[in-house]
């Protein structure tokens, strides 16, 4: 596995502000991948971000909204902006650091919360 | 499309007993992998025990056993021996094998199973 960092730990934001969380791994992955976990919710795959190209997003999940940097091998941000309360959820990373082994190691996570 | 559906939103056990938590998953694909994750209230969601569809064999990690049943489309997690520590929130989750080596798949999660492991 790998050690994976998110940053903040939890926020409470105010509707039509953005914020931007960090994710940190202690080696260099090909692949994170952004995931949302809604109020008492499973997890859903918001995108896929490579390094050096554009992020994939899934279906119902838009750039302008979430937009993802992927500046090297051990890091992204993911950017919520324009926040209303439907976007107060958990967010959460994750890499696979196992060549091969197609197993993803999660983030512990950004706690949201928009008033 | 997959879906997983996981048909027990919450489970009880006492300690030290054995409880079984159930999964079963709907794809055309033939080659894929079935994971259980655990989240406690930490919400840190860790990994408990892994499958790939084309092994025969049920995965084991220590307390942490499977019965995987391909035919079925049925991927059961049991927990032996079960500790206060035991719980969480468990998913169960399937991923398309799409080759290459490292993760290209979307992970599709169930609902999970709320498991409460009383002293």
């Amino acid at each position: 596995s790998a050690v994976i960092s998110q940053k903040p730990s939890r926020d409470i934001c105010q509707r039509g502000t953005s914020l931007t969380i960090q994710c940190q791994v202690d080696s260099q992955v090909t692949m994170m991948f952004w995931y949302r976990q809604q109020p008492g919710q499973s997890l859903t795959l918001i995108a896929t971000a490579n390094q050096g190209s554009e992020a994939t997003y899934e279906s119902g999940f838009v750039i302008d909204k979430f937009p993802i940097s992927r500046p090297n091998l051990t890091f992204s941000t993911l950017t919520v902006s324009n926040m209303s309360p439907e976007d107060s959820s958990i967010y959460l990373c994750s890499v696979d650091v196992s060549l091969g082994t197609d197993t993803q190691y999660f983030g512990p996570g950004t706690r949201l919360t928009v008033l | 499309a997959q879906t997983v559906t996981q048909s027990q939103p919450e489970m009880s056990v006492q300690e030290a007993e054995t409880v079984t938590l159930s999964c079963t998953y709907d794809t055309s694909e033939s080659n894929y992998y079935l994971f259980w994750y655990k989240q406690p209230p930490s919400r840190q969601m860790i990994l408990v025990i892994r499958q790939e569809a084309y092994k025969q064999q049920n995965a084991t990690e220590n307390r942490f056993s499977v019965n995987f049943q391909k035919a079925a489309k049925s991927f059961s997690l049991k927990i032996s021996d079960s500790q206060l520590g035991d719980t969480a929130m468990y998913f169960c989750a399937f991923m398309k094998h799409l080759g290459g080596g490292g993760s290209q798949g979307n992970l599709i999660f169930g609902k999970g199973t709320k498991l409460s492991v009383k002293p």
